[in-house]
Formats: structure tokens, C-alpha cells, sequence
């Protein structure tokens, strides 16, 4: 199992669709969690940071659940603009060496279409 | 600001040639990563250095790949003798200390092993 994993997608959705992303991880002492988002061959940008009680930033809501070791990503009222893929970002204790380690998921592609 | 600088932007190589990526980060930033990104997948840690020192280098093959990041500021990531498996984007990401911080990609390097 990968210590970090996505929903496959690719998803494709109307203008103004609500659409959610779930990632899981598999370090049950993972420390902190963020999403990040890539363009099509452009570099990845942080889209924001999870927090323990949830979070939103406009159109974006963010939620955590240790319990269950997953993170969510939900957008309101998708925009053509909000096509990219959004990548899952864990930072867990490293069993190897006393600094954390940064894991990327794989990404979830997301097109909204007019 | 200035934001990540990474060289050359692409490169095609024939294999079993060397080939060497350079990587200026954010001033300040003191940790410092590169990473391996295949076409459809998140990038994968190669190496982290806090300041000068290689925090974690476990993803690193280090049979045929090497970096240092001898004053602490910029980085090279080097490649000796490239496979044809090595065809990938090379990021280069920096953080202010320690990984809770916002990582700020370069473009990357696209590189092509014919």
C-alpha cells in the first residue's frame, strides 16, 4: 500500500459543479497535511495547508479526520479555471531518521468543462 | 522576489552521457529538495538538505546519482550515467526550515534520455 493515495480520477465536471477530492494516508503519525495544485506543466503551488478543525479560503474547504487517516478537498462553484491536478501532501515522522518526510500523492486531475 | 531558479529548463541526452541540473533557491529559504516527477504522478522526493546538510537522501539512487549543496544556497543535482528511465521533470523545491513550510517550486528541468 502507498503511504499516500488519491482518488484516481480524472474528474470532469460542469461549470458551478461542487466536486470533492479524498486522499488517504497510511502514517498514523503523519503531522501535517496540504493541498497542493499543478497546471499542466507548470510547477506545483501550495493551495492550502489542512488544519485539525477544517478550513476554507473562498470556494475551498479543507478537512482533516485522523481518525480514519484522510484528508478532504471540496470546491464550490468550479470555475474553468480551476482545472489542474491536485496533489495531497503529507508530512509524517520518518521511521529512518529523526527529520519528517515529506510524501506527494499521486494527484487527481480535475477539467471543468463550460 | 526572486522565486526558485532551476537550469537548464530541458535537456536531451543520449544515454549513458552525464548530465547535471543546478538549482538557486529563494534567499533565506534554508531547506532545499529535489524531486523526481513522472508524467501522471506527484513528484517523489530525491534528497532534502537543512542548510548544508542532506537530511534525507533514502530515495536517492545513489549508485548513478549525486548532489551536494556545498555553502548552504544553491544545489546541483547530477545524473552519471543517465538510463533511459531517467526521462522525468526534476524539481527543485525550498521551504523556510523544516517541512511544515509552504514549498516554492522552480519550473523544473525536463530531461530526455534517448
Amino acid at each position: 500500500r502507498k503511504e499516500v493515495e488519491q482518488d484516481p480520477g480524472p474528474f470532469n465536471v460542469p461549470e458551478g459543479a461542487t466536486v470533492a477530492f479524498n486522499c488517504t494516508y497510511s502514517n498514523s503519525a503523519s503531522q501535517s497535511f496540504f493541498w497542493y495544485r499543478q497546471d499542466c506543466r507548470k510547477e506545483p503551488k501550495l493551495l492550502m495547508s489542512v488544519y485539525s478543525s477544517g478550513n476554507e479560503d473562498g470556494r475551498f474547504t479543507a478537512q482533516l479526520n485522523r481518525a480514519s487517516q484522510y484528508i478532504s478537498l471540496l470546491i464550490r462553484d468550479s470555475k474553468l479555471s480551476d482545472s489542474a491536478t491536485y496533489l495531497c501532501v503529507v508530512n509524517s515522522l520518518s521511521m529512518k531518521t529523526s527529520y519528517d518526510k515529506v510524501i506527494f500523492g499521486p494527484g487527481t486531475s480535475l477539467s471543468v468543462i463550460p | 522576489e526572486a522565486g526558485v531558479v532551476q537550469s537548464p529548463r530541458y535537456k536531451i541526452i543520449e544515454k549513458k552521457q552525464p548530465v547535471a541540473f543546478w538549482c538557486n533557491p529563494i534567499s533565506g529559504h534554508n531547506t532545499l529538495y529535489w524531486y523526481l516527477q513522472n508524467l501522471g504522478q506527484g513528484p517523489e522526493l530525491l534528497i532534502r538538505y537543512e542548510n548544508e546538510e542532506a537530511v534525507d537522501d533514502s530515495q536517492l539512487p545513489k549508485d548513478r546519482f549525486s548532489a551536494e549543496r556545498l555553502k548552504g544556497v544553491d544545489s546541483t543535482l547530477k545524473i552519471q550515467p543517465a538510463e533511459l528511465g531517467d526521462s522525468a521533470v526534476y524539481l527543485c523545491a525550498s521551504s523556510q526550515r523544516g517541512p511544515n513550510n509552504e514549498q516554492f517550486f522552480g519550473p523544473g528541468t525536463r530531461l530526455t534520455v534517448l
